[in-house]
């Protein structure tokens, strides 16, 4: 799987879009762009993700440069529940059973102030 | 959304003992599993996947005899952590990867998490 990198913290005020990056410049024509975030003390939780073309849901935006070497999180209106680590991470999808893992990297700590 | 269950969400034990860690897809079969394990301020750090009715594969440098693995069901995965010692103490989070896909992809469900402290 290719590799991600992400800044280590972030803030963002309470109310403000947070936008997070992600480099991942190895990426293959395959591989999809995962994010996942993570409150203290619970299970990863899902985001969204996306190959190539920007995708919007409840949740957020993901942003995926025209050459997919990097992608960007959007929260459009951060509240303080948004304080976690967010992952992103890039994998291949399978429609065939013999599971790729999900390999976290370090993520980055974002911090919503009020 | 798919639900995975974990039981217990804290546990404490003494060193020496074993200790089971439950995992439970909800409402989805799980042909998949993955169990992680998180130190404090670190990443999650996957141990080992499971599929139904197979043994499971560890990752490097994860020991298959101390950390036992059984999937046993499309909704049930357990680990076992043996004779554990203080150093075993960390959040333990199991995922559950659903039987379809869709759209050319697939998520995985994780749960709650566990925290083992060995004392």
């Amino acid at each position: 799987d290719a590799k991600t990198t992400q800044p280590t913290s972030m803030d963002c005020a309470e109310g403000r879009a947070a936008n997070l990056p992600c480099n991942h410049s190895t990426i293959s024509g395959n591989e999809y762009v995962y994010w996942y975030r993570q409150i203290h003390s619970q299970g990863p939780q899902y985001i969204i993700h996306g190959l190539k073309n920007n995708e919007t849901n409840e949740m957020a935006s993901l942003i995926i440069t025209e050459d997919r070497k990097s992608s960007t999180l959007i929260l459009p209106h951060a509240t303080l529940r948004d304080t976690a680590v967010y992952y992103c991470i890039v994998r291949v999808a399978l429609l065939i059973q013999g599971a790729q893992k999900l390999v976290f990297g370090q993520g980055t700590r974002l911090t919503i102030n009020p | 959304g798919a639900v995975v269950s974990q039981h217990p969400s804290r546990v404490i034990c003494k060193s020496g003992t074993s200790v089971k860690i439950e995992c439970r897809s909800l409402d989805f079969q799980a042909t998949t599993m993955f169990w992680y394990r998180q130190f404090p301020k670190q990443s999650l750090m996957l141990m080992a996947t499971s599929n139904e009715g197979s043994k499971a594969t560890y990752e490097q440098g994860v020991e298959k005899d101390k950390f036992l693995i059984n999937h046993a069901s499309l909704t049930l995965s357990t680990l076992t952590v043996t004779s554990a010692h203080p150093e075993d103490s960390s959040f333990y989070i199991c995922s559950a990867r659903g039987t379809g896909e869709t759209s050319g992809s697939y998520e995985q469900y994780f749960g709650p998490g566990t925290r083992l402290t060995v004392t």
